[in-house]
């Protein structure tokens, strides 16, 4: 089974200050992970995801993933918080054709000034 | 500019009625999705559909029921069976269900609240 685990529920940091958002993922299969962003009362966004091609996968708002299969992580990042990064950040995992992807609970960010 | 709308934005039941919540792409994808959002417990599924005509239940399909007669439409009804059904209900399509690459695109959302 499928399964993903988002650590921290809430992550703050200063503005300009480095990003990390983790995520780790159960899966027996080689999996396909994505990372989406939620801002208040919208949908969700994709930000990037994995799909086997680079382990390290660059995506919108100068955010970045690592895919490390040795951890079982794709743990998040951006070297320098902006105002405007503040929302909920979801990592998600699917591995099996036919079935829906599996998301973690989120992880909210907070960036001060 | 394809995507998915979602309707209404904001939506109040009164206890025992049935309220449908609506979903429409024009992105032709295959596949359309419906989860429920509540605070701290991430997205969980409710139902989903791989073709016209056919769907399968989530995780918590109890209380609500779906129908998938156009390709483009996939309503959510939240019966009065579903006992708490405030929440922030998320629609989603992707290419194919089958080939997990592409990710899904999502609506804008409906917050339904009981009063």
């Amino acid at each position: 089974a499928q399964s993903v685990t988002q650590l921290g529920s809430h992550v703050s940091v200063s503005e300009g200050a480095l990003v990390l958002l983790r995520c780790n993922y159960s899966s027996s299969v080689p999996p396909y992970l994505f990372w989406y962003v939620q801002y208040p009362n919208q949908g969700l966004q994709l930000l990037l995801k994995y799909t086997s091609a680079a382990t390290l996968v660059k995506g919108i708002n100068g955010f970045e993933a690592e895919f490390k299969k040795s951890e079982t992580s794709f743990h998040l990042t951006k070297p320098s918080a902006h105002m405007s990064d503040a929302a909920e950040y979801f990592c998600a995992v699917s591995s099996q054709a036919g079935t829906a992807l599996i998301f973690g609970k989120g992880t909210t960010l907070s960036v001060s000034s | 500019d394809g995507g998915i709308t979602q309707s209404p934005k904001y939506l109040f039941r009164k206890e025992g009625q049935n309220v449908t919540l609506s979903c429409e792409q024009n992105l032709n994808h295959d596949a359309m999705y419906w989860y429920r959002q509540d605070p701290g417990q991430g997205l969980r599924l409710i139902y989903y559909s791989q073709i016209v005509n056919d769907f399968q239940k989530g995780d918590i399909a109890e209380g609500y029921s779906v129908s998938r007669e156009k390709k483009e439409s996939f309503p959510l009804t939240v019966t009065s069976a579903q006992k708490n059904p405030t929440a922030f209900y998320l629609c989603a399509s992707s290419r194919r269900s089958t080939d997990p690459f592409y990710g899904y695109t999502f609506g804008s959302g409906t917050r339904l609240t009981v009063v």
